[in-house]
């Protein structure tokens, strides 16, 4: 059975920084790209962004774009998200995903419940 | 990519056929994707290749559409059926959602 938990999620404040992990199993995490998906409280889902199954490649959604960072350790079965430069705008509840079997195009059934981040001061 | 939703939310009634719309800003082909959530909980995935349902799912629900315009639809709504549902498009980096439709009871 997949299994997605994420954790680091916390306060912090304004312009501050957080790693979040997502700890993957039932499934080889290192045949599957990985993606990060958020919704702030009472709104709706907002994509954050992906990476490659080897990490060398990454997409970002443009509200976060040069301010986090998705990284990726296969030998742990660990997914991260390194956000900087925290706004109060990016306090949500923060999941990953994992990707279909033959790509995005059959959507994503796998999500992790996610973490809280609250940027607050 | 821009997803737009329409309506933001609407009321019905148990029985009731609903019609959610998702369009996009520049053609996507079939790459969509719809999802219903719970307060509190996961998403669910429903449809993925904008009209394929996934297992489980029941048949009352069903997916349409290619290009730039979508439609999900619920016939015969059932209790369960009142949540939020999202589109998704799984064409172009970011792979950017609407904005929900909240389904509830009239």
């Amino acid at each position: 059975e997949v299994q997605l938990v994420e954790s680091g999620g916390g306060l912090v404040q304004p312009g501050g920084s957080l790693r979040l992990s997502c700890s993957a199993s039932g499934f080889t995490f290192r045949r599957y790209p990985m993606h990060w998906v958020r919704q702030a409280p009472g709104e709706g889902l907002e994509y954050v962004g992906a990476i490659t199954t080897d990490g060398r490649n990454t997409y970002y959604g443009d509200s976060v774009k040069g301010r986090f960072t998705i990284s990726r350790d296969n030998s742990k079965n660990t997914l991260y998200l390194q956000m900087t430069s925290l706004r109060k705008e990016d306090t949500a509840i923060y999941s990953c995903m994992k990707e279909p079997e033959y790509g995005t195009s059959s959507g994503f059934e796998h999500w992790g419940q996610g973490t809280l981040v609250t940027v607050s001061s | 990519i821009q997803l737009t939703q329409s309506p933001s939310s609407l009321s019905a009634s148990v029985g009731d056929r609903v019609t959610i719309t998702c369009r996009a800003s520049q053609d996507i082909s079939n790459y969509l994707a719809w999802y219903q959530q719970k307060p509190g909980k996961v998403p669910k995935l429903l449809i993925y290749a904008a009209s394929t349902l996934q297992s489980g799912v029941p048949s009352r629900i069903s997916g349409s559409g290619s290009g730039t315009e979508f439609t999900l639809t619920i016939s015969n709504l059932q209790p369960e059926d009142f949540a939020t549902y999202y589109c998704q498009q799984l064409n172009i980096y970011p792979l950017t959602f609407g904005g929900g439709t909240k389904v509830e009871i009239k």
